[in-house]
């Protein structure tokens, strides 16, 4: 299957910085990709979706000036955590798929582990 | 996108089959069945999917009922690396609106 690379894999960061994780296709083009966030013993939980040229389109509940999400080309999306705090030390994935196919399976990131200290 | 009841977990003897169900009584017409699962600490893997008819490829099958309100993954063999969460969800597909909404899953212990 097509794949999707996530990076970093993991990061720790002190409180109150940002933290940039990038998610690219590798062998195909993504005209929209999607971010989750997991918490431990939870299921994944769609933060905002992300369409290559346009804005990025959030959950409710999900503060877009936090997460900042830029889908500047087909292959590339990266979801800035600006001032980082403990609480959204999290697991995030992203997921990409092409609309050019009918029909078919969105890939996933093997995920960036975000510890804030 | 309708929801999906699955059990939260399930035991199974590996090299045996493992079936897992999926209730989606609400499912519309134009509603895809997918199956991801997620082993620990891992992004989600794509398993199969289907629509109406049952689907076979060369990790699990799947079958649909004739009414489309259940369905059953089949995994023939289990071995211990199918332990993982596994994920059923419906959803259309319409374009930018096709995301993937993620229910609590069955956790799958397969053993020895």
């Amino acid at each position: 299957g097509a794949v999707v690379s996530q990076h970093p894999s993991w990061v720790i960061c002190k409180s109150g910085t940002s933290v940039k994780i990038e998610c690219r296709s590798l062998d195909f083009q993504a005209t929209t990709m999607f971010w989750y966030r997991q918490f431990p013993k939870q299921s994944l939980m769609l933060m905002a979706t992300s369409n290559e040229g346009s804005k990025a389109t959030y959950e409710q509940g999900v503060e877009k000036d936090k997460f900042l999400i830029n889908h500047a080309s087909l292959t590339l999306s990266t979801l800035t955590v600006t001032s980082a705090h403990p609480e959204d030390s999290s697991f995030y994935i992203c997921s990409a798929l092409n609309l050019g196919e009918s029909a078919t399976e969105a890939f996933f990131g093997q995920g960036t582990r975000l510890t804030v200290v | 996108d309708a929801k999906t009841t699955q059990p939260p977990s399930m035991d199974c003897a590996e090299g045996r089959a493992a079936n897992l169900p999926c209730n989606h009584s609400t499912i519309s017409g134009n509603e895809y069945v997918y199956w991801y699962r997620q082993i620990h600490s891992q992004g989600p893997q794509y398993i199969i999917h289907g629509l109406k008819n049952n689907e076979t490829n060369e990790m699990a099958s799947l079958i649909i009922t004739e009414d489309r309100k259940s369905s059953t993954l089949i995994l023939p063999h289990a071995t211990l690396r199918d332990t993982a969460v596994y994920y059923c969800i419906v959803r259309v597909w319409a374009g930018t609106a096709s995301k993937l909404t993620f229910g609590t899953g069955t956790r799958l212990q397969v053993t020895l």
